[in-house]
């Protein structure tokens, strides 16, 4: 069982909608991650947060938008997304700068954009 | 060049076999690697992490040559469960910037019985 939880584990959504993915992580790390993974491919690294400070945004649309409430909990906020933009998204977290690299991730939110 | 390069496979080998991965990465300077396995429709999950020249768990060892800039997992005594998408993941970066870890494509292997 994996110690990262996301919500909803499927979503369907259409075009104009606007929906949010939602991850919890309970210990104590301190930087969390979204990673975008399409089949057959490796997962991409779209945002990183660092104590809860957003410290990278790989050059992701604004469409998706993150948000850290607490050293717990991440967020992806979903607005007017396109169908390439279906994918599996993982959650991950990890200890912080003296651990990068071990990565614990979720069971990620499989997302169909219709 | 690719910055990391795996053989997508897939390794088709009987149980009990052993089998090794390579991974090759393009920046003398990386710092750690790692490898994950991956379940199909399922979440990446940490195997091994390689810090120094090598590491080893169980059946499962992992070796590290700077010189050639690659990194190898070994598999001994292959079981069925273990048939899944080995990924090689390499921190490109120095000290601890999380953006700089680059993932391999992958490489499948299926153990048959």
């Amino acid at each position: 069982d994996t110690e990262v939880t996301q919500t909803p584990k499927h979503l369907v959504m259409g075009m104009t909608n606007k929906k949010s993915l939602k991850c919890e992580q309970h210990m104590g790390h301190r930087a969390m991650y979204w990673y975008k993974q399409k089949a057959k491919k490796p997962p991409e690294l779209m945002f990183v947060y660092s104590y809860e400070k957003l410290s990278i945004n790989e050059s992701v649309p604004s469409r998706f938008s993150p948000e850290c409430p607490n050293s717990s909990l991440l967020n992806l906020h979903l607005h007017a997304l396109q169908p390439e933009d279906s994918a599996l998204y993982l959650c991950a977290s990890s200890q912080g700068e003296r651990s990068v690299g071990e990565l614990f991730f979720g069971e990620g939110s499989r997302l169909t954009v219709l | 060049r690719k910055e990391v390069e795996q053989d997508p496979g897939p390794f088709n080998v009987p149980e009990g076999a052993t089998v090794a991965f390579n991974c090759t990465y393009s920046n003398s300077a990386s710092q750690s690697f790692f490898w994950y396995r991956q379940d199909c429709r399922k979440e990446p999950k940490l195997l091994m992490s390689v810090y120094s020249s090598g590491n080893e768990d169980g059946r499962f060892t992992a070796q590290l040559n700077r010189a050639s800039q690659y990194i190898s997992l070994l598999i001994r005594d292959s079981k069925l469960s273990d048939s899944a998408t080995y990924l090689c993941v390499v921190n490109m970066g120095y000290g601890g910037s999380q953006g700089n870890l680059i993932f391999g494509k992958g490489t499948k292997l299926s153990v048959k019985p």
